[in-house]
């Protein structure tokens, strides 16, 4: 079955203790994003990757960063959470960015004390 | 930068009435535009996807048009059943992917 998954679904952490989301798709493509979802402030892209190793900010990065080893995975990194980064977390793979549906994952919702 | 507006950010309606769903852009120099939907607590599913060539699109009872010019599109549901209630959310893209807040949909049996 196509589809994105993410890990973990659900993550209570303190503030500092770094942290991974990892997201992982099987469509082989090769654009990649994640964003965050806030009430009040819909969803906001924080960072995308066109390709292996090709990685660019968004509207939101500052707290984060990503990688891209491989093509099927992306993920998504929080080396000090603070609690302004509790949110529910979204990865998104398309074949490409500018043509083609994007498809989602089921969403990380992390919450930081 | 893009700014995408759905309206209204509320729609309750009894089962059966059809559903119209509005967003708008600021910026027509658009790729495509993609409607999705969202239940609640889970991720979003792509209903329909028309690129900017395109007019409309039309996937069993749902459909949807694009008034690039003007900056518009509207989802439209024929006979809305309780299992159309969720959250729709319209996303531009232009260089990337703008969404709106979404319109809540509560279909009453």
């Amino acid at each position: 079955e196509a589809q994105v998954t993410q890990n973990p679904r659900y993550l209570i952490t303190v503030t500092g203790k770094k942290l991974t989301v990892t997201c992982s798709q099987n469509m082989n493509h090769e654009y990649m994003s994640w964003y965050r979802q806030d009430p009040g402030l819909g969803l906001r892209q924080i960072y995308y990757s066109m390709n292996v190793e090709v990685t660019d900010k968004g509207d939101v990065p500052e707290g984060y960063k990503v990688s891209r080893k491989e093509k099927r995975n992306f993920p998504l990194i929080l080396e000090s959470p603070s609690p302004n980064q509790t949110s529910l977390y979204f990865c998104a793979s398309s074949p490409d960015r500018w043509q083609e549906t994007q498809y989602f994952g089921p969403g990380t919702r992390l919450l930081v004390l | 930068k893009q700014e995408v507006t759905q309206i209204p950010a509320a729609l309750s309606v009894p089962e059966g009435e059809n559903l119209v769903l509005n967003c708008s852009f600021t910026d027509s120099a658009i790729y495509n535009l993609q409607w999705f939907r969202q239940d609640p607590g889970k991720g979003l599913t792509s209903l329909l996807l028309i690129q900017s060539s395109q007019r409309e699109q039309t996937s069993g009872r749902l459909n949807a048009s694009l008034d690039k010019s003007s900056g518009r599109s509207t989802l439209y549901i024929a006979a809305s059943q309780p299992g159309d209630s969720a959250t729709y959310l319209c996303a531009v893209n232009d260089y990337k992917l703008s969404f709106g807040a979404g319109t809540t949909v509560t279909v009453r049996a």
